[in-house]
């Protein structure tokens, strides 16, 4: 059965600094992975989206990695600003299976501090 | 373009009530998806439909929670009787139809809050 980590699961930084928030998995046979945004009382946003055969895919501040075979993706913010505070979650697609399935880690909420 | 859509945003019931969610998934997306969030972790899927057809329900709690998808289109899960750990973020999400590139994209609603007290 899938699991995954995310650490930390807080964060605060003063505003203007690159962070990086991390996810593991247990299961390497996977489709894809994705980031996810989730503000306060609202739904959840994908941000960025690997498929398993890429290493990294970037969206203006945002850049994620993958290591595959390590289990191991990370999130890279940069230059980070108050309207990036949210809680950020990563989630893996199965490879096998008609289903699919997507398993998601617990989060990051992350506070940038103006 | 429209997003999933959620009904009702909130709602608070007594333990051993029923209660029912509502979702309008994005027009023309063949999969269907019902998550449980609980606070401070992240969603878990509870059943996944492709058009009106089940996928997954393996961790849907038959025996309390059931859904629908009549048509493939609009879907309906209730919870009956409710109990006190059923307190949760109920997430829909739609994507086009698995298989296809674009299938991977998911779009959330902004979910059904119950309270069970």
């Amino acid at each position: 059965k899938q699991e995954v980590t995310q650490i930390p699961a807080a964060l605060s930084v003063p505003e203007g600094e690159n962070l990086v928030l991390n996810c593991s998995f247990t299961d390497s046979a996977i489709y894809n992975l994705q980031w996810f945004r989730q503000d306060p009382g609202k739904g959840l946003t994908s941000l960025l989206l690997i498929q398993s055969s890429q290493r990294e895919q970037t969206s203006g501040r945002l850049n994620a990695s993958l290591d595959k075979s390590s289990g191991r993706s990370t999130l890279y913010i940069a230059a980070s600003q108050p309207g990036d505070s949210a809680t950020y979650l990563c989630a893996v697609r199965q490879a096998m299976g008609s289903a699919r399935q997507l398993t998601f880690g617990s989060g990051t909420q992350l506070t940038v501090l103006p | 373009e429209a997003g999933v859509a959620q009904s009702p945003r909130y709602k608070i019931i007594e333990k051993r009530q029923s209660v029912a969610f509502w979702c309008n998934p994005i027009s023309g997306h063949a999969t269907l998806y019902w998550y449980q969030q609980i606070l401070g972790q992240g969603p878990k899927l509870l059943i996944q439909f492709q058009n009106n057809g089940v996928v997954d329900d393996s961790q849907l709690p038959k025996d309390r929670f059931s859904a629908e998808r009549l048509k493939g289109v609009d879907s309906t899960l209730k919870i009956q009787p409710a109990k006190l750990e059923d307190s949760a973020v109920y997430l829909c999400a739609s994507s086009p139809r698995q298989g296809l590139s674009s299938g991977n994209t998911i779009y959330f609603g902004e979910g059904s809050w119950l309270t069970v007290v």
